[in-house]
């Protein structure tokens, strides 16, 4: 079955860019829409945006200017990247599949699939 | 922005039915889904389009959705049931994903 494995730098200095990789095995990462999402300590779920495997993408009014979310399709992977990253932005970062349930010819975003999480760290 | 609300905590004997619900304004217009999760864990999904549920999930679970509240419901709670449980929904005005702010059900 398709399984998400998130991967990348556990401990990011303030100011730098927290970069993320989500690998999608089991299944193609096509026809689907691919998220993430963030969970800081203690605390609710926060989605930070999407991508389309066909690279459209859409972000969390409240990170838009520091986020970019891509995709490789030759690799079955996405990827985020969140700039000037703060103490406020240590959480764990998830990644998650979109069920591909479509209603109304729109997708209902429910996330059937997620990843274990990776723990980031903003410190110096 | 869209909001949903949620009461942070809900307690309930077990063998009992708790109820969480899910605040937003005309939410009985959106496609509400739910997700358990378990201390360390990912979020497992487990209604989603307002009722439905994933293959896997126990009968136990089943959720509705009218007016301005949506309602996870859990008959015969376990022990196992134990989680936070969060809404979340599509805002097809502004096309965001927004979750609820969570609540803790603890079993008695």
């Amino acid at each position: 079955q398709v399984q998400l494995q998130e991967s990348g730098p556990g401990l990011v200095k303030p100011s730098e860019t927290l970069s993320l990789t989500c690998t999608v095995s089991g299944g193609s990462i096509s026809s689907y829409y691919w998220s993430w999402i963030r969970q800081p300590p203690g605390k609710g779920l926060e989605w930070i945006g999407y991508i389309y495997y066909s690279g459209s993408t859409n972000y969390n009014p409240s990170l838009k200017s520091r986020v970019t979310i891509s995709v490789d399709t030759s690799k079955n992977q996405f990827s985020l990247k969140l700039s000037s990253v703060t103490a406020a932005d240590t959480a764990v970062y998830y990644c998650a599949r979109d069920n591909g349930v479509v209603v109304a010819a729109t997708p209902i975003f429910a996330f059937d699939i997620w990843g274990q999480g990776t723990m980031v760290t903003v410190s110096s | 922005s869209y909001v949903l609300t949620q009461p942070p905590s809900v307690s309930v004997a077990p063998g009992k039915t708790a109820r969480i619900t899910c605040g937003g304004n005309n939410i009985g217009s959106k496609s509400v889904h739910w997700y358990q999760q378990k201390p360390g864990q990912a979020p497992v999904l487990v209604i989603y389009y307002d009722s439905d549920r994933p293959s896997g999930i126990p009968e136990r679970f089943s959720g509705s959705n009218s007016g301005n509240t949506a309602t996870l419901t859990i008959s015969r709670v376990e022990a196992g049931d134990e989680a936070d449980y969060y809404c979340q929904v599509w805002d097809s005005s502004s096309d965001l994903v927004v979750f609820g702010g969570g609540t803790k059900l603890t079993v008695l």
